[in-house]
């Protein structure tokens, strides 16, 4: 099982759409969870972390279920702009004191007019 | 602008070349990290290092070698690459490594595009 696992997608979807992704986690220790955006050969750029209770911002709302060991992020109101791939990143425990941040492959999105 | 800059942005190189990539940040952060991205597969994490030293090396392979003289700088030196290196080489700075329970967000250069002949 890979330590996190992402749909690749593509998803397409039409402006004003809502859309969510789910991304799942191996390591029930993981303590860290992080939602990342990368626009075509620019780098990865911090979206939002993801806390216990789920957190918002603005048309961003990220959930976690450790139960179920995977975190969410909902997208309302999409906007061409919201065009990138979405990496989901958790910090994977290992047999440090430190954790190592592993990243899905990413879930493309289209938002199409 | 992320505060961190990586050079080149774009490299060339034969296998028998010995060549550099540079990160600086200006963030005042204590660790640095760098990170590979191969077309369709996941950011590999390779080196961190944390207040200058060595805490992790992701079995990477000798013909790559990390330096960082200080908790500002970080190179990755490269020599007899394979073409299968060909990737994006991305570095990144945190505050505090990851699981200390302080702020570890990561903060990425743009990254070096490097092409392997």
């Amino acid at each position: 099982r890979k330590e996190v696992e992402q749909d690749p997608g593509p998803f397409n979807v039409p402006e004003g759409a809502t859309v969510a992704f789910n991304c799942t986690y191996s390591n029930s220790a993981s303590q860290s969870f992080f939602w990342y955006r990368q626009d075509c050969r620019k780098e990865p750029k911090l979206l939002m972390s993801v806390y216990s209770s789920g957190n918002e911002d603005g048309r961003f709302t990220a959930q976690l279920n450790r139960a179920s060991q995977y975190i969410s992020l909902l997208i309302r109101d999409s906007k061409l702009s919201d065009s990138a791939t979405y990496l989901c990143v958790v910090n994977i425990i290992g047999g440090t004191s430190y954790g190592k941040l592993t990243f899905g492959q990413g879930t493309i999105l289209t938002v199409h007019p | 602008e992320t505060g961190v800059t990586q050079t080149p942005r774009h490299l060339v190189m034969g296998m028998t070349n010995k060549k550099s990539l540079k990160c600086e940040q200006h963030l005042g952060h204590n660790a640095m990290y760098w990170y590979k991205q191969s077309a369709k597969k996941p950011l590999e994490l390779m080196f961190v290092y944390n207040f200058k030293e060595q805490t992790e090396n992701n079995s990477v392979p000798s013909r790559f070698s990390p330096e960082c003289p200080n908790s500002s700088h970080l190179f990755l030196h490269l020599h007899t690459l394979q073409p299968e290196d060909s990737a994006l080489y991305l570095c990144a700075s945190s505050l505090q490594l990851p699981g200390t329970g302080r702020d570890e967000k990561l903060f990425f250069g743009s990254g070096t595009q490097l092409s392997v002949l």
